[in-house]
């Protein structure tokens, strides 16, 4: 069974900019979840999806939004980039919500912002 | 609000020596969930246990155990016989919500195994 896959694996934006990362979940699963792993904050919990509706958010601004489509792959996308977006961003998918149900990680989007 | 402490940033340790990563949590509610993962180099967290708030029995896989204890909100990993390729950052995390993955993660703990 393929694992989680998020791409790009690497990207470069300019301060200002818009960038879009994407997440296929594991075949079967319908929840899929995104955070922001930095060196100062640690990992941080930005939102999840399941059923193509947003049902938790973390404690980010606004330019952070998300969307999950009806194969559950999920898009985040993150608007007039700051250099502190800089960060792993991991997405991790799981049969349903809840914590009876393990998060499988991908291998996350190193995102760079100069 | 949940938090998740894992006091030792770092631990070093020679190859086949048992070692004990800490975990204390904190949650007001009766049922949560607590996880490790381990991220190796690569970066992808790697899912290890997972135990809910009912069920405090020990639990050994392998050289990993974990010890839960809800009288000191503790849930401590303890790797016998380590290896160099347990070298990675280790992560505990608490769920709340039976509903949401809203999960908070600790800190980590970078162990090295040396050779």
């Amino acid at each position: 069974k393929a694992g989680v896959t998020q791409t790009p694996r690497y990207l470069i934006k300019t301060r200002g900019q818009q960038v879009t990362l994407s997440c296929s979940p594991i075949s079967g699963h319908r929840s899929v979840s995104w955070y922001q792993q930095t060196p100062g904050q640690g990992l941080q919990f930005l939102f999840e999806y399941f059923s193509e509706t947003q049902r938790n958010k973390g404690n980010f601004p606004g330019r952070f939004s998300g969307r999950q489509f009806s194969n559950s792959r999920s898009e985040m996308n993150v608007s007039t980039l700051e250099l502190g977006d800089s960060a792993l961003y991991l997405c991790a998918s799981s049969l349903r919500p809840g914590g009876l149900y393990e998060q499988y990680f991908g291998p996350g989007t190193r995102l760079t912002v100069t | 609000a949940q938090k998740v402490t894992q006091a030792q940033t770092e631990i070093s340790v020679v190859e086949k020596e048992d070692v004990t990563l800490d975990c204390v949590y904190e949650t007001r509610d009766t049922t949560y969930y607590l996880f490790w993962y381990k991220q190796p180099p690569s970066g992808e967290l790697v899912f290890l246990i997972r135990r809910n708030s009912f069920d405090e029995q020990n639990e050994i896989s392998g050289r990993y155990s974990w010890n839960f204890q809800k009288s000191t909100s503790s849930f401590n990993f303890t790797i016998t016989a380590s290896q160099v390729v347990d070298s990675a950052v280790y992560f505990c995390a608490l769920s709340e919500d039976n509903y949401g993955q809203n999960f908070v993660f600790g800190p980590g703990t970078r162990l090295s195994v040396l050779p």
